[in-house]
């Protein structure tokens, strides 16, 4: 059974540090892309920052850029986000996801996607004074 | 960035009736969309992929169609299970993917 749990969240201050972590378990984590997508409270679900498999590739949302790191630890089958120079606008649940790259059709063509199958519980981050 | 406008932002209808939502994209985005579905306190929870495809285990009554700038999602038979938001999801050769603002689904 695939499993995400992400830990690390709570309360910090406005220009704080946060290091958030997700256990992966289940599946060969080593073969995935993964995600971090976030919600404030009450709103709707913003993609955060993406690492490929082998950690060689990171993308981010601009606003996040130059205050988050992604990272990954395959020998740990762990997924972690760095968050830096916190602002109250970065409060909310983060979740992990695992992202699927591609799947084969019912004719045995490889076809290319990108969904988020598999989500963590999500653990919240309140940036606030 | 595309952008992804999704409507209503919430409906509320009776157990049975036939619901659709639908998303449009700021550009053209072929069938690279998908849907969720999140109950509250939930993690969201994949139905349809690239526009139309059945996630293994959801019920048939809910179902994607579209390609473009505009898609639909249907669920055929509201059951009282089904009371969440739904999310569309657009994803591109590059980054970010975003997401519908979302519409909130109850029984009338």
């Amino acid at each position: 059974e695939v499993q995400l749990v992400e830990s690390g969240g709570g309360l910090v201050q406005p220009g704080g540090s946060l290091r958030l972590s997700c256990a992966a378990s289940g599946f060969t984590f080593s073969s995935y892309w993964m995600s971090w997508v976030r919600q404030a409270p009450g709103k709707g679900l913003e993609w955060v920052a993406n690492i490929k498999q082998d950690g060689s590739e990171k993308y981010y949302v601009d606003s996040v850029k130059g205050r988050f790191t992604i990272s990954r630890d395959n020998a740990k089958n762990s997924l972690y986000l760095q968050m830096n120079s916190l602002r109250a606008e970065d409060t909310a649940v983060y979740y992990c996801a695992r992202e699927c790259r591609g799947y084969y059709d019912s004719s045995g063509y490889y076809i290319t996607t990108r969904y988020f199958d598999y989500w963590g519980q999500g653990t919240l981050v309140t940036v606030s004074s | 960035d595309i952008q992804m406008t999704q409507s209503p932002s919430s409906l509320s209808a009776s157990v049975g009736d036939r619901v659709t939502i639908t998303c449009q994209a700021s550009q053209d985005i072929s069938n690279y969309l998908n849907w969720y579905q999140q109950k509250p306190g939930k993690a969201p929870k994949l139905l349809i992929y690239d526009a139309s495809n059945l996630e293994t285990g959801v019920p048939s009554r809910f179902s994607g169609s579209g390609s473009g700038t505009d898609f639909t999602f249907t669920i055929s038979s509201l059951q009282p299970e089904d009371i969440a938001t739904y999310y569309c999801q657009q994803y591109d050769n590059l980054p970010p993917v975003t997401f519908g603002g979302g519409t909130k689904v109850e029984i009338k």
